[in-house]
């Protein structure tokens, strides 16, 4: 099956500057790629998500980007604010596939 | 109603006892999801209801039964619960389409402490 892993663990940026999170997959035939975040005491929310037949997807201070070949996907958050101080999982599945393969999670501080 | 709404939001429940977990969604999707959660941890997969038939059981114990009463509705009913079962769980919904599942929306979660 799917293996997603995610690196790193923890990350404690600065407020303003970017964070990156990289996760690698296993399965050539995944296809869909979403981010989550959650909040302490909260619900998964999906932030954002790209598909393998784009390389790339901006929205606002958060991208994505994939490289199929390399199979690898990474989270690129700009200017950073304390709001995004949270777990965030990247996750990984087949098309027709209800499974969502989840990477281990990365819990993010922005310090103010 | 882009919501998917569980209750209770806390529960706690002695080993012997039988209780039930309710999910709704009312944004017409038609695959449900019970995932458990521990803290700091991703969701692990337990049941996908799709068109409210059982479509994968990730090989969960049998003291968790899923229902699926109609596309709205999920219940997940528990009885003789161990300690380690104690967790948050999380109800999520997605469309059914040829281009996979697409987003998963979840719910608040259920938070189950077994005594």
């Amino acid at each position: 099956g799917e293996n997603v892993e995610q690196h790193p663990s923890t990350l404690s940026v600065q407020e303003g500057d970017s964070a990156v999170i990289k996760c690698t997959y296993s399965d050539s035939a995944s296809n869909y790629f979403p981010w989550y975040k959650q909040e302490l005491g909260k619900r998964p929310q999906l932030i954002i998500d790209i598909r393998s037949n784009v390389g790339e997807k901006k929205d606002q201070r958060i991208a994505v980007t994939l490289n199929k070949t390399a199979k690898h996907f990474s989270l690129h958050i700009t200017e950073t604010q304390p709001e995004d101080s949270a777990v965030y999982f990247c996750a990984a599945s087949r098309s027709n596939d209800y499974k969502l393969s989840f990477g281990a999670g990365t819990t993010v501080t922005v310090r103010a | 109603d882009t919501e998917v709404t569980q209750t209770p939001k806390h529960l706690v429940m002695g080993m012997t006892n039988k209780k039930s977990l309710k999910c709704e969604q009312h944004m017409g999707h038609r695959a449900m999801y019970w995932y458990k959660q521990k803290a700091k941890k991703p969701p692990e997969l337990m049941f996908v209801y799709s068109y409210e038939k059982l479509s994968i059981n990730e090989s969960v114990p049998s003291r968790f039964s899923p229902e699926c009463p109609n596309s709205s509705l999920l219940n997940l009913h528990l009885h003789a619960l161990q300690p380690e079962d104690s967790a948050l769980y999380l109800c999520a919904s997605s469309q059914v389409g040829t281009s996979g599942s697409g987003e998963q929306f979840f719910g608040p979660g259920t938070r189950l402490t077994v005594l």
